[in-house]
């Protein structure tokens, strides 16, 4: 299957510090996308990078593709409590691009 | 900010009851999407949706599943006689022609008793 699988599974990191998590996929893509879920909330889309782009930034994000080894990461720097939920990435497949998520990172920033 | 509007949040039904999840895609958004996430499991795609038909679908969307978009701004799914299993939140997602992010809903919770 296409679908991403992240590293590690759940994080918890201090207020301030910076959080990375991993992601590797399986197949070719054209793009790969990384989305936050608040608990028992619905997906908001972070930031999407295109198989030809190595790294992208938006505002805190940091993202890097790399196609050789089939794995991306997300960095968030400075986290904020706020920043406290799941991350899937996720990649488009099939004619209509559905998504393909992976089973996420549980992210908790401590206090 | 436009965004995907899902009702209800939260419907319960007994097992073997029909039920419609409703959701109203952002207004200029062609493709449409229907996904599902198992309590503690990873969300699952079940449905796209376009041109008035449906374009791909899942393993899990069966026969008992059905979707529709019966005017010009709901897409709904249809659970013709639900199963305990079924229970899970269900997401709705629009986007654009030729563009590749989804926009997501808030999820109906279906519990099935």
């Amino acid at each position: 299957s296409q679908q991403g699988e992240e590293d590690p599974q759940a994080l918890s990191i201090q207020e301030g510090e910076n959080a990375t998590m991993n992601c590797s996929y399986k197949t070719s893509i054209n793009n790969l996308q990384w989305y936050r879920q608040n608990s028992g909330r619905g997906l908001v889309h972070l930031i999407l990078i295109r198989s030809n782009e190595r790294e992208k930034h938006s505002g805190r994000l940091r993202v890097t593709l790399d196609t050789s080894k089939k794995s991306s990461s997300l960095l968030i720097t400075a986290s904020r409590a706020a920043d406290t939920a799941s991350y899937f990435c996720a990649t488009a497949a099939g004619r209509d691009d559905k998504i393909i998520f992976g089973k996420g990172t549980r992210l908790h920033i401590l206090p | 900010e436009p965004e995907v509007t899902q009702t209800p949040s939260h419907q319960v039904t007994q097992m073997g009851q029909e039920v419609i999840l409703r959701c109203v895609p952002i207004s200029n958004h062609l493709y449409f999407y229907w996904y599902r996430q198992i309590l503690g499991q990873k969300v699952e795609f079940l449905v796209s949706f376009y041109n008035n038909e449906i374009s791909e679908k899942s393993e899990i969307f069966d026969d008992q599943f059905s979707v529709e978009r019966p005017d010009g701004s709901n897409f709904t799914l249809k659970i013709r006689s639900t199963k305990l299993e079924d229970s899970a939140m269900y997401f709705c997602a629009s986007r654009e022609w030729a563009k590749n992010i989804q926009y997501f809903g808030a999820g109906t919770r279906l519990s099935v008793l």
